[in-house]
């Protein structure tokens, strides 16, 4: 099995510009997590699905940000207008169940807002 | 809120030593579960406790679990120089929810 993927796998964009990353879970894993990491704040969630359906989006800092889940086998985080302190590395993880079990993580997208 | 959080915050050692690193949580948890993250990569599972085990081996690894102190540590024997990374405790608690929260880590160097 490939793993967890994400792309890009490095962004640099300028303030205000969109910005989409995507994810493409572990075949037959039923949920799936955006994660943030930055040193300040450490390893924070952002939205986690689970069949599709996003079950806890409370961790979205704010508007700017939106997460997607079209089919079991892709997910889109994006973030309109990008700025300064969303540069971050954004990680994707799957699993099984509901979660409860463990999580599988891509190599994550390490994002540079100028 | 922050569940789990590790202790210490890094630590540095010799290879052959042994590691200790702690874990403390707030709330009642189903698990409890260790990963590992290199610098620039992603976090990988290294080993799951239950609430209704205390102890936990693999490998060079050896977990225990107190659920009277909340509290967690992770034991890496006979450490490597390839052990030097980011060890991270997670937790989720009873209810439905499927997320895990992750403490900040402890950051391991182990000098050859």
């Amino acid at each position: 099995d490939a793993g967890v993927i994400q792309s890009p796998r490095h962004e640099v964009t300028e303030m205000g510009q969109e910005v989409t990353l995507r994810c493409k879970p572990i075949s037959g894993h039923n949920s799936l997590f955006w994660y943030r990491q930055t040193m300040m704040r450490g390893l924070e969630l952002l939205i986690y699905f689970n069949n599709n359906v996003p079950i806890d989006d409370s961790g979205m800092p704010e508007d700017r940000f939106s997460a997607k889940m079209p089919n079991a086998s892709f997910s889109t985080l994006k973030i309109q207008p990008s700025e300064p302190r969303d540069s971050a590395v954004y990680f994707c993880a799957s699993s099984t169940g509901q979660g409860r079990e463990t999580q599988y993580f891509g190599p994550g997208t390490r994002l540079l807002v100028l | 809120s922050q569940q789990g959080e590790e202790d210490p915050q890094a630590l540095s050692i010799q290879e052959g030593e042994n590691a200790t690193m702690n874990c403390s949580y707030k709330t009642s948890i189903n698990n409890l579960q260790w990963y590992r993250q290199n610098s620039g990569r992603g976090l990988v599972h290294l080993i799951l406790i239950r609430s209704n085990e205390r102890e936990k081996h693999s490998g060079r690894l050896r977990v225990t679990l107190d659920t009277s102190k909340k509290s967690s540590s992770l034991l890496i024997t006979a450490s490597r120089a390839a052990d030097t990374a980011s060890y991270f405790c997670a937790t989720r608690g009873g209810g439905s929810q499927g997320n895990l929260i992750f403490g900040k880590g402890t950051k391991l160097s182990v000098k050859p």
